[in-house]
């Protein structure tokens, strides 16, 4: 089956400063890759995704690339806020049936 | 309602008792999860309904774990002779269905203590 690691496991940056998560997937069947964004108390909640067919996708200060050769994908966190501290996941999808996730990231962000 | 709720937000039972989680999804939503999280961990994949599809059980953990939908309504996770390891956040979530590798949305969880 799918294996997703994901790193680092926990991250700080200083408020304006960039952060980047990455992670790698084992099947290369796998054609979604989704991040979701967990505050505390919450359930995840979907950020951002991007399909096997597009090597890049940004949405205002957030951004995430594929390399599908070499199987990884990350996210890019520009201009850090405060309200940008959580818990993030990546998440890789070969069927409808189930998505396998990574093992999070604490990312804090300092003022 | 707007989102998926589930019900209790807060259970704590004792080992060997049994407990029932309840999970609402959002009406229309074909698709259902239920994922279980660790304290500081990952989303543990448990299980995953499709319309009147056979259910996808592969990730239950043991025979003490079972889940039922009625039709693509309400789900349930009953959980049999608690162990202090089954202690975690049950997570459901529900999707438009299959076919679509769309958002999932979750709820806020079943927060679970096996004292």
């Amino acid at each position: 089956g799918e294996n997703v690691e994901q790193h680092p496991s926990t991250l700080s940056v200083q408020e304006g400063d960039s952060a980047v998560i990455k992670c790698t997937y084992s099947d290369s069947a796998s054609n979604y890759f989704p991040w979701y964004k967990q505050e505390l108390g919450k359930g995840p909640q979907l950020i951002i995704d991007i399909r096997s067919n597009v090597g890049e996708k940004k949405d205002q200060r957030i951004a995430v690339t594929l390399n599908k050769t070499a199987k990884h994908f990350s996210l890019h966190i520009t201009e850090t806020q405060p309200e940008d501290s959580a818990v993030y996941f990546c998440a890789a999808h070969r069927s409808a049936r189930q998505l396998t996730f990574g093992s999070g990231t604490q990312l804090t962000v300092l003022p | 309602g707007a989102g998926v709720s589930q019900s209790p937000s807060n259970k704590v039972t004792e080992k060997g008792k049994d407990v029932e989680l309840r999970c609402d999804p959002i009406s229309g939503h074909t698709a259902l999860y239920w994922y279980r999280q660790r304290l500081g961990q990952g989303l543990e994949f448990l299980i995953y309904f499709q319309g009147n599809s056979a259910p996808d059980k592969s990730g239950l953990p043991s025979d003490r774990f079972s889940a039922e939908r009625t039709g693509e309504s309400v789900s349930t996770l009953t959980i049999q002779r608690t162990q202090q390891e089954d202690s975690a956040v049950y997570l459901c979530a529900s999707s438009l269905g299959a076919g679509n590798t769309g958002e999932l949305f979750f709820g806020e969880g079943s927060r679970l203590t096996v004292l």
